[in-house]
């Protein structure tokens, strides 16, 4: 079974820094992307970012709204995902997703995590 | 690309017929997905490329639309499926979602 767990989230001041896991299990980790989606509380969906396998480069794509201040990275051998975000604001508060790309259709978001909450607060 | 779903809200009985629709600001071809979100939870993806039935996914649920216009309708509404339901497209970077349609008893 596919499995998707968020870790990290919690209370932080504006303009420091937090890192999120996604720990994944139940399939080949190496094998797939990893995007990362929030969801503000009360709000819509909005996507943040993604990673790809390492036989590609792992290339990364960021949402305008985080690039520069987020960073996703791999750690295959253990089957984690990370999402590094920096110089956080209030406006990144939110629920944050990961999700398993679809090899048959790159962007379609059909594996979620339960989400971990995000509150930038002062 | 922005995708505009429309209505925002909409308030039904058990039994309706209920549909949504959406938008999107430039030619998607049919790479537009449906997910459903029910408070607390994850999304989950209900329909993709824009009219195929995900696995396990109850048949009353339907899509269809290609190039900017879409639509997810729900035959016969039943008690499970009041949520919010999204669009979201894929055809390429950044992918981005509708606003979102709540979807209430009336």
């Amino acid at each position: 079974e596919v499995q998707l767990v968020e870790s990290g989230g919690g209370l932080v001041e504006p303009g420091r820094s937090l890192r999120l896991s996604c720990t994944a299990s139940g399939f080949t980790f190496g094998d797939y992307g990893v995007n990362w989606i929030r969801q503000a509380p009360g709000k819509g969906l909005e996507w943040v970012g993604f990673i790809g396998i390492k036989p590609y480069g792992g290339t990364t794509e960021y949402a305008a709204s985080v690039k520069g201040r987020f960073t996703i990275s791999r750690d295959d051998s253990k089957s984690i995902a990370y999402l590094q975000m920096n110089s956080l604001k209030t406006e990144d508060s939110a629920v944050y997703y990961c999700t398993r790309d679809n090899l048959a259709a790159p962007l379609l978001f059909d594996y979620w995590g339960q989400g971990t909450l995000v509150t930038v607060s002062s | 690309i922005q995708l505009t779903q429309s209505p925002s809200s909409l308030s039904a009985s058990v039994g309706d017929r209920v549909t949504i629709t959406c938008r999107a600001s430039q030619d998607i071809s049919t790479y537009l997905a449906w997910y459903q979100q029910k408070p607390g939870k994850a999304p989950k993806v209900l329909i993709s490329a824009a009219s195929n039935l995900q696995s396990g996914v109850p048949s009353k649920f339907s899509g269809s639309g290609s190039g900017t216009d879409f639509t997810l309708t729900i035959s016969s509404l039943q008690p499970e499926d009041f949520a919010t339901y999204y669009c979201q497209q894929l055809n390429n970077y950044p992918p981005t979602f509708g606003q979102g349609t709540k979807v209430e008893i009336k």
